[in-house]
């Protein structure tokens, strides 16, 4: 079975601060992780995928497959970077994916 | 044309009641999903097509019908609700997630109320 962990519900920092937002997740095979982000009244999108190991908006993301995390980090935040973060695994065999349950982040100016 | 598109955005329906819902990609995408998501909480898989067969049901009731007439178009028909069924309902699309590197691409989602 395959599942994902946000530990932490809610996230707020000062604009300027680093941010890191954490993910771990469980699964038998060799994962695709991703992080999905959902501002205010927008719809759900992709910010990162680890296969890309790109940069979005100044956010990385880095597997890590011995303390199987993916956690998204950002070294300063910025307001607009408030919104819902969902860190997501996806079986590639049957296209499944799992989301963890969400870390909501604040940047308080 | 980069977006998922989902019709209605809202529904009130009774529990009576037949509709259905209905999601269009221009992607050229081969995998299609519906997803089902309750306030203050993460989307939850309720159907996957891959190139127009379906190809998970997560023990979804049988008063929700998915439908994918064409690489194009996803619909999800609806029948003797309840009302705890009551969400959002999104519709996502996909490369060929057999290949990897697909990630999903989100529709706006039709808020559904089950009176």
């Amino acid at each position: 079975a395959q599942r994902v962990t946000q530990p932490e519900k809610l996230l707020s920092v000062f604009k300027g601060a680093p941010v890191e937002l954490k993910c771990n997740y469980s699964y038998s095979g060799s994962p695709e992780l991703f992080w999905y982000v959902q501002y205010s009244r927008q719809r759900l999108q992709l910010l990162l995928r680890h296969i890309s190991r790109e940069s979005i908006k100044g956010f990385t993301a880095d597997l890590n497959k011995g303390e199987t995390s993916f956690h998204l980090k950002k070294p300063f935040a910025q307001e607009e970077d408030s919104a819902m973060y969902y860190c997501a695994l996806m079986d590639t065999n049957a296209g499944k994916s799992t989301f963890g349950d969400g870390t909501t982040l604040t940047v308080k100016p | 044309d980069t977006e998922v598109t989902q019709t209605p955005k809202h529904l009130v329906m009774g529990m009576t009641n037949k509709k259905s819902l209905k999601c269009e990609q221009h992607m050229g995408h081969r995998a299609m999903y519906w997803y089902k998501q309750k306030a203050k909480k993460p989307p939850e898989l309720m159907f996957v097509y891959s190139y127009e067969k379906l190809s998970i049901n997560e023990s979804v009731p049988s008063r929700f019908s998915p439908e994918c007439p064409n690489s194009s178009l996803l619909n999800l028909h609806l029948h003797a609700l309840q009302p705890e069924d009551s969400a959002l309902y999104l519709c996502a699309s996909s490369q060929d997630f057999r290949r990897g590197n697909s990630p999903l691409h989100f529709g706006n989602g039709t808020r559904l109320t089950v009176t």
